[in-house]
Order: structure tokens, then sequence, then C-alpha cells
């Protein structure tokens, strides 16, 4: 039972446009959630995080919105530009869990020129 | 060195050999993890490892075995292993305790069974 679901496994955008990608999960229990972003031949990059007591969190291109009654969380990076194609996690812990992560799959952005 | 490091980057290893991963990492957190990556499937939790104690163990087969020798190492001692065995095998650390919990990963190990 997979409890963390990337349902897009890719998504193109042009340059400059928006990027959303989306991510469910089951479990009601969890009350912190990540993205993480993965270039080839690299471990995945730490991007951005919302605890469960919030609905939004922004930094700098990067906005992650939380829907708890929906059990969906969403990315949005503005202005997206050709490095940040790369793939993009979503995760999902409870706190009281040693830090446990449980990822989603993954959906790789490509930016287009 | 800075962040999170393994070696080797690659390792072909045949199902009688003994091998190990290495993980190190340099940013002073107090607990490590270790991940499996396979193709088309999520970063699969194997081994948390807080303050040097073992505390989650995934289900894991015993032909892997990790080793914590001190907060800044992590070994993975493979043994007997599978060709589903191979895929990516990920390290990361964290700073448990101060209501942050992003894990910060290191390059990985891909590793192939043969």
């Amino acid at each position: 039972d997979q409890q963390v679901k990337q349902n897009s496994p890719s998504l193109s955008v042009q340059e400059g446009r928006i990027s959303i990608l989306n991510c469910d999960y089951t479990n009601s229990m969890f009350d912190y959630f990540l993205w993480y972003k993965k270039y080839p031949a690299e471990g995945p990059t730490f991007l951005i995080s919302i605890s469960s007591i919030k609905d939004k969190n922004e930094d700098g291109r990067f906005t992650v919105f939380l829907n708890k009654s929906a059990k969906h969380l969403s990315l949005h990076i503005v202005s997206s530009q050709p490095g940040d194609s790369a793939v993009y996690f979503c995760a999902a812990s409870t706190r009281a869990s040693y830090g446990k992560l449980t990822f989603g799959q993954g959906t790789i952005l490509t930016v287009h020129p | 060195e800075t962040g999170v490091t393994q070696t080797p980057r690659h390792l072909v290893m045949g199902m009688t050999n003994k091998k190990s991963l290495k993980c190190e990492q340099h940013l002073g957190h107090n607990a490590m993890y270790w991940y499996k990556q396979s193709a088309k499937k999520p970063l699969e939790l194997m081994f948390v490892y807080s303050l040097e104690e073992r505390v989650e163990n995934n289900s894991v087969p015993s032909r892997f075995s990790p080793e914590c020798p001190n907060s800044s190492h992590l070994f993975l001692h493979l043994h007997t292993l599978q060709p589903e065995d191979s895929a990516l095998y990920l390290c990361a650390s964290s700073q448990l305790g101060q209501g942050i919990d992003e894990q910060y990963f290191g390059p990985g190990t891909r590793l192939t069974v043969t």
C-alpha cells in the first residue's frame, strides 16, 4: 500500500511558465511534508517543507500548498527555468517516528527553452 | 569534504561476494539512514540510526547488515546478494529533536549484482 503517491510520472513546461507538481497521501498521521529535487547521478536535494499546522510555505520561486482535508499537497515553481528540469519527490513523515520519510514515486519535470 | 559522501559510487559484485558501502556525513547530525531506490519504485527506507543506535529496521533481509560506529559514519555490509538487490543505495543524515526533519542525501552507490 503506497501511502504517498505522485500520479503524474512526468510534466513538461515552457520556460518562464509555472510548474505545478502534485502529491496525494493516505496516512492521516503524517504531519510534516517535504519536497526533494534529484538530478541524474546525484542524491535528492531538499527543496522546501511544510508542517501540517500550515497550509502554505514559500521560499523564493518555490511554494508548497497543503490541503489536509483532501490529503493533497502541491509544489508550485514560478518562472520555471531549464535548470529546474529534474525528478521531484514528495515525502511525508510523522515527527514522532525518528524522521522516517515515506516517498512518492517522483515526477520528471522538463522545462523547455 | 562537505555534506554527505558515499563510496564507492559504483559497485558490481557477484552473488557470493562480500562488500561494504560506506557513508560519511560532515554536518554534525545525530541520525543517519540507508535507503534503496529500485527502478520505477519510490525510495524505500531500510535502516535508521539515531545517536548510533538502530531505531528502525524496515523488514530488510539479513543479507544487508548495517553498522554505525559513530555519529559520522554508516556502513552497509553486503553478503550473498541476489540480482534483484541491484539498485541505487542512498545514505542520508538529519538532526533529530530540533523540529527540523530535513534529510540530506549523499550521491548514492549504484550496485549491480551479477
